[in-house]
Formats: C-alpha cells, structure tokens, sequence
C-alpha cells in the first residue's frame, strides 16, 4: 500500500537554528499538509499547499516557516529560526482529493528544540 | 466556543464492553466527517468516514446528526487493541475546508 514518507524521524536542534523537514507524499496525491502535535495536545493544521502554492495557512504559519515541491516528489516544511515551542511532532499529509477527502499521514517528525 | 470538542476521558473500559464517545463541531455549514485512531506517539490513521445515514464497519458505527451538530463513534464488543486515542475531524469548518482535529478521546480498554 503507498504510503506518506517523511524523514528524519526524529531531529534535534538549538534554538534559533534553521531545520528542514522532508516529505515524500503519495504519488499520485494532489493535496498536501503540515500538521503539528505538541505533546498532551490535539494535532494542529500548519499549511496546505496546492497546485505548487499554498492554498491555506493558519496562525501558527508565520514568517518563521515555508513550504516548498522542489522537485516532483519532494515536499518540505522549513523552520528558519527554531524556538523551543517549535518542539513538536510534525506530521505531513496528503490527499487525492483535496476537500472532503481522507487523509494519509507520515509517520512524523519528532523535533526537539533546546 | 472551540470549533471541533470532545471529552478528553479517559474511558476505561473492560474487555467486551459497549463505548461511545461524541463529538460536537460549531459550524453548521461542515461538510465531512472521520474519526481517526491515533495510537500513542503515532501518526493519525483513518478508521471511518462518517455519512449522513450513518455508516457501520465491523464493530464500529458512527453516525452524524447535523441538527444537534455532533458526530458519534461506538465500539461495540471491545478489545485490549481499541486502546489508543480516537479523533474527531470535521472539515468545512470555520470557512475553511481544511480537516480540523478534536484533541481526541483516550480509550482504555482493560483485561
């Protein structure tokens, strides 16, 4: 069964520091997310990207984080400067169908900010 | 009033036992509904969509009532594998098409 990719699994860094995490989604899937989940707490929308540009953003998306496709398979959230209420499990998502459609998610990535 | 709620519990349960958990959402225009299991320090995985006439999967029903605007999850014949946290996602919520995520219900079940 295909399924969403992501790497590292877990990342460690100092504050203040700029972290890449990546993403393979499903091949054939149109829609992409970014969620988050701090720990004790429910999984929280990041992003949405569509069409090589982002379609939706919440509050928590600031200038700190961007998103890009760099190539046909690849799907990353960048954080510039880390703080340590970045510390979270970041989940990455997509779907075939975009709107009313369910979502596969990655496995995680597990960023601790120190 | 927050978009998507539902009680945390946890709810202990023994084996074979009967459980539903509810969940309420706040805007009436939502359009989809899912419950997802996410297992501890694990990725979220669908376990059912729910429609309008509602829906039955094995030992699991859920149903949507749009009037009242919540949505119901029952576990019928429980097992010690049901334990992990059950989500609650409404899409169409607030304007906006994005799934939203209820911070989830923790089942116990017991030997």
């Amino acid at each position: 069964e295909p399924e969403v990719t992501q790497t590292p699994s877990h990342q460690v860094t100092q504050m203040g520091q700029e972290v890449i995490l990546r993403c393979v989604p499903i091949s054939n899937h149109l829609y992409f997310y970014w969620y988050r989940q701090i720990l004790g707490q429910k999984v929280e929308f990041l992003v949405s990207f569509y069409n090589n540009e982002i379609s939706e953003k919440s509050e928590i998306f600031d200038d700190q984080f961007s998103v890009e496709r760099p190539d046909g398979s690849n799907f990353t959230l960048k954080i510039r400067s880390t703080k340590l209420e970045d510390s979270a499990m970041y989940f990455c998502a997509s779907s075939d169908l975009g709107a009313g459609e369910k979502l596969f998610f990655g496995s995680g990535t597990q960023l601790s900010v120190l | 009033r927050k978009e998507v709620e539902q009680d945390p519990g946890p709810f202990n349960v023994p084996e074979g036992a009967t459980v539903a958990f509810n969940c309420t959402y706040s805007n009436s225009a939502s359009q989809s509904f899912f419950w997802y299991r996410q297992d501890c320090r694990k990725e979220p995985k669908l376990l059912m969509s729910v429609y309008s006439s509602g829906n039955e999967d094995g030992r699991f029903t859920a149903q949507l009532n749009r009037a009242s605007q919540y949505i119901s999850l029952l576990i019928r014949d429980s097992k010690l594998s049901d334990s992990a946290t059950y989500l609650c996602v409404v899409m169409g919520s607030g304007g906006s098409y994005i799934p939203t995520f209820g911070r989830g219900t923790s089942l116990i079940v017991h030997p």
